[in-house]
């Protein structure tokens, strides 16, 4: 049953505390993205990889950090730096570079208190 | 600067009609654009999309238009279902390659009424 999963789908943090939110997926992909969403807002691109062991920033990186150590995972530290954490994140992947059609998790919404 | 609108917030319209959602760009760049349906809490689920070359891509119930000189596109569904209340994302892609990526628009919340 192949998929994309994030993991927690809820979590609490501290203010000041960095997380790490988990992104997973089993379908082979090269292409995997990270997107925040906040209300009234569209989906606005955190970091992108297009290849294991490559990542570039997306339009608001600040205060985000990702790995792809393996093709499979793509996960996303919010850290301290990020002044407005709490939102509702996103993960998609896609199986081509030109994303001509991207999987998404079911996200991952975090507040910080 | 937003580079992908979606001016209309919201949408209501009765059961069996049709729904028109808009979606206006700015960037001459982008070749192809994406429609996705999101319920609350869970993810994006990609609908139906077309290529630039085209002005017209259909599937079941669900077209999609564009027209290029406009910059505008737009998608119908016919009939609208109660199922098919969501936020509706419009997405463009610019670029091929090793920056591709997808510019999403702010959302059309989509109210089909029974």
């Amino acid at each position: 049953d192949g998929g994309i999963t994030q993991s927690p789908k809820y979590l609490f943090r501290k203010e000041g505390q960095n997380v790490t939110l988990s992104c997973e997926q089993n379908l082979n992909h090269d292409a995997m993205y990270w997107y925040r969403q906040d209300p009234g807002q569209g989906l606005r691109l955190i970091y992108y990889s297009q290849i294991v062991n490559d990542f570039q920033k997306g339009d608001i990186a600040e205060g985000y950090s990702v790995s792809r150590e393996k093709k499979e995972s793509f996960p996303l530290t919010v850290t301290s730096a990020q002044k407005n954490p709490t939102a509702f994140y996103l993960c998609a992947s896609s199986a081509d570079r030109g994303m001509s059609e991207a999987f998404f998790g079911q996200g991952t919404r975090l507040t910080v208190v | 600067d937003q580079q992908v609108k979606q001016n209309s917030p919201s949408l209501s319209v009765q059961e069996g009609r049709i729904s028109i959602l808009n979606c206006d760009y700015t960037n001459s760049m982008f070749d192809y654009f994406l429609w996705y349906k999101k319920y609350p809490a869970e993810g994006p689920t990609f609908l139906i999309s077309i290529s630039s070359i085209k002005d017209k891509n259909e599937d079941g119930r669900f077209t999609v238009f564009l027209n290029k000189s406009a910059k505008h596109l737009s998608l119908h569904i016919v009939p609208s279902q109660p199922g098919d209340s969501a936020v509706y994302f419009c997405a463009a892609r610019s670029d091929t390659g090793a920056n591709s990526k997808l510019t999403f628009g702010k959302g059309i919340t989509l109210s089909v009424r029974p």
